[in-house]
């Protein structure tokens, strides 16, 4: 099946360091979602690309797909002890009566040395 | 955070018996999703549900069933427990848009 491959799969930064996590796939990738589990939580939507090329920022985070669809990142400046967690994209896989069926990547773990 | 409860939160089993895990929603969303977490396998899609009584198949269903009798509760029942179902089951709701919430979780252990 459609598997999303991700790396690193753990990354220790300085507290101020950047950060960036990278989803890839053989082939080309229908919309991506991203989420964020803090240790010992749950997963928390971040957000959804769609558009070939396609940039969204939210503060400090910077999302990116590629131009041929076949990967995207994530990228954090300037990590801030908040940012502790694993990162996780998903593909939009396929719909069956308006259910979306995601495949998660492994996902990366971000720890910070403050 | 949507009103999502899982239960039990923890659970310790033996191989062979049955397990029913409950997800039960106050937001009255139509799609639930059933998932397991596992080291370096991120999440994976067990079972989904998208109406009373509609169900279907994810990717790792093998061992697992589903009912969904009413809007609120999706249950998972692992009809005889085995070690490699050890994992962290979450549930996840959506109503139709982009974003799937997900529940705080079970912590299943299967001896």
């Amino acid at each position: 099946g459609q598997q999303v491959m991700q790396i690193p799969q753990y990354q220790h930064v300085q507290e101020g360091e950047d950060f960036t996590t990278y989803c890839n796939s053989s082939t080309t990738l229908s919309n991506i979602q991203w989420y964020k589990q803090r240790p010992g939580g749950h997963p928390v939507f971040l957000i959804q690309l769609v558009k070939s090329g396609e940039v969204k920022k939210q503060k400090r985070l910077t999302f990116q797909f590629g131009e041929a669809k076949k990967n995207s990142s994530l990228h954090i400046t300037a990590t801030q002890t908040t940012d502790v967690g694993t990162y996780f994209c998903a593909e939009e896989n396929s719909h069956f009566q308006g259910a979306q069926k995601l495949v998660f990547g492994q996902g990366t773990r971000l720890t910070i040395n403050p | 955070d949507a009103g999502i409860t899982q239960s039990p939160r923890h659970k310790v089993t033996e191989t062979g018996t049955p397990v029913t895990l409950r997800c039960h929603q106050t937001e009255n969303h139509r799609y639930m999703y059933w998932y397991r977490q596992d080291p370096g396998h991120g999440l994976r899609l067990i079972h989904y549900s998208y109406g009373v009584k509609d169900t279907d198949k994810g990717e790792v269903s093998d061992g697992y069933s589903v009912s969904r009798s009413k809007t609120e509760d999706f249950l998972l029942t692992l009809e005889s427990a085995t070690s490699s179902q050890t994992s962290v089951y979450f549930c996840a709701i959506s109503g139709g848009g982009v974003t799937q919430y997900f529940g705080p979780g079970t912590r299943l252990t299967v001896l």
